[in-house]
């Protein structure tokens, strides 16, 4: 069983509209959540973190975290060309391992 | 400026030839981390540091070692580089083994 999944995409939204990546992971003891922005050929760039369940905003972005279910979400408000991206949802599944997903690739079309 | 610094960006190398890509931090970080990104496999964690001389394996450490002797640096080594160690090699730091990392810019290696 992969440990954080994410589904690969492309995921495409016009320019102004709401993007919304998911991702879920596998242990119920992971502590600490975490979404990185990846453009091609670039380091990532961590945009949310959330540890507590609920929702965290921070401008345009929303982190929602269901420990629960044992999914992670990410919502874009307002999206812009310039957000067309890789998305990597990644997951402190054991102490000092972040735990990455393969990424979603999200496309907003002006 | 914060940041976590790589050198070499890019590097072209021949099979069996020792190299070294070090990794620096100014952020004062205890934890520091290698990673290789490869197409369709996404990041893997190649090595890790929580402390000064303390370090451990990720999911992928065949082929490289790592040394951790001053809190800033964290080199990682390959001593015979193999065509499948071909990749886009990250380092990353944070304050804490739960907390969120910062990357560097990344360095491109290509193994021929």
């Amino acid at each position: 069983q992969k440990e954080v999944e994410q589904n690969s995409g492309p995921l495409s939204v016009p320019e102004g509209a709401i993007a919304s990546l998911n991702c879920t992971y596998s242990d119920r003891g992971s502590q600490s959540f975490f979404w990185y922005r990846q453009y091609s050929g670039k380091s990532p760039e961590l945009i949310m973190f959330i540890y507590s369940n609920g929702d965290k905003e921070d401008g345009r972005f929303t982190a929602q975290l269901n420990k629960a279910s044992q999914y992670v979400s990410l919502l874009i408000r307002d999206s812009q060309p310039s957000d067309s991206a890789t998305y990597l949802c990644a997951v402190n599944i054991r102490y000092s391992t972040l735990t990455f997903g393969k990424g979603t690739m999200l496309l907003v079309s002006p | 400026e914060a940041q976590v610094t790589q050198n070499p960006r890019y590097l072209i190398t021949v099979t069996g030839k020792k190299l070294t890509v070090t990794c620096s931090q100014n952020m004062n970080h205890e934890y520091m981390s290698w990673y290789r990104q490869d197409p369709g496999l996404g990041l893997r964690q190649i090595y890790y540091s929580m402390n000064v001389e303390v370090t451990d394996k990720g999911d992928v450490p065949e082929g490289y070692k790592v040394s951790r002797k001053e809190k800033r640096n964290f080199p990682l080594i390959l001593e015979s580089p193999s065509p499948n160690q071909t990749s886009l090699y990250f380092c990353a730091s944070s304050p804490s083994g739960w907390g969120e990392q910062y990357f560097g810019p990344g360095t491109r290696l290509t193994v021929t």
